[in-house]
């Protein structure tokens, strides 16, 4: 099992539509998490950190529950420029772990 | 926000000779930079952790002397990839931790895609 996974997609959705993706952790030690953004041939960029309270930013959402080790991200009022690739990365003592990535395409 | 700068962005090379791949920081110190690779539609693989002054920490999989990678200064890593072979062809990408805590937050360099013909 992966230590972190992700439904790779690809998520096609029309534009206004809110989505969620959700990315599941397998280490109960891991620390600290983010959702990245990347866009095609691009280097990945922060999208948000990723805290146990839940936190937004305009019409991004993310939750973690450690519980279930799992964290969310919800995007509403989705926009054609949201069209990219989303990482879920988990830090975990020094190491950093890259889930796979889930494909967004916004349909216009 | 922090800046990491990753050079040559493009680089085309023939069988058998030597890349190398430059990334700093411009403006922090990064006693810890990531190098990462990425093929086609698929994630990014990370290779070595770049430790400042001392040898890099490899993943399990990469040929350390194949890839080799220095990080003298704490503004610099250098990974050369060494007799490249098609198979090699990749986007390379760097990345450093702003030294303020164990975060997590990464910078990203631009990357650097090698094609090996």
């Amino acid at each position: 099992r992966k230590e972190v996974e992700q439904d790779p997609g690809p998520f096609n959705v029309p534009e206004g539509a809110t989505v969620a993706f959700n990315c599941t952790y397998s280490n109960s030690a891991s620390q600290s998490f983010f959702w990245y953004r990347q866009d095609c041939r691009k280097e990945p960029k922060l999208l948000m950190s990723v805290y146990s309270s839940g936190n937004e930013d305009g019409r991004f959402t993310a939750q973690l529950n450690r519980a279930s080790q799992y964290i969310s991200l919800l995007i509403r009022d989705s926009k054609l420029s949201d069209s990219a690739t989303y990482l879920c990365v988990v830090n975990r003592d020094d190491k950093i772990i890259f889930g796979k990535g889930t494909r967004l395409h916004i349909l216009p | 926000g922090a800046v990491v700068s990753q050079h040559p962005s493009w680089v085309i090379c023939k069988s058998g000779t030597s890349v190398k791949i430059e990334c700093r920081s411009l403006d922090f110190q990064a006693t810890t930079m990531f190098w990462y690779r990425q093929f086609p539609k698929q994630s990014l693989m990370l290779m070595a952790t770049s430790n400042e002054g001392s040898k890099a920490t490899y993943e399990q999989g990469v040929e350390k002397d194949k890839f080799l990678i220095n990080h003298a200064s704490l503004t610099l890593s250098t990974l050369t990839v060494t007799s490249a072979h098609p198979e090699d062809s990749s986007f390379y990408i760097c990345s450093a931790r702003v030294p303020a805590g164990n975060t997590g937050e990464l910078f990203f360099g631009e990357g650097s895609r090698l094609t090996v013909l």
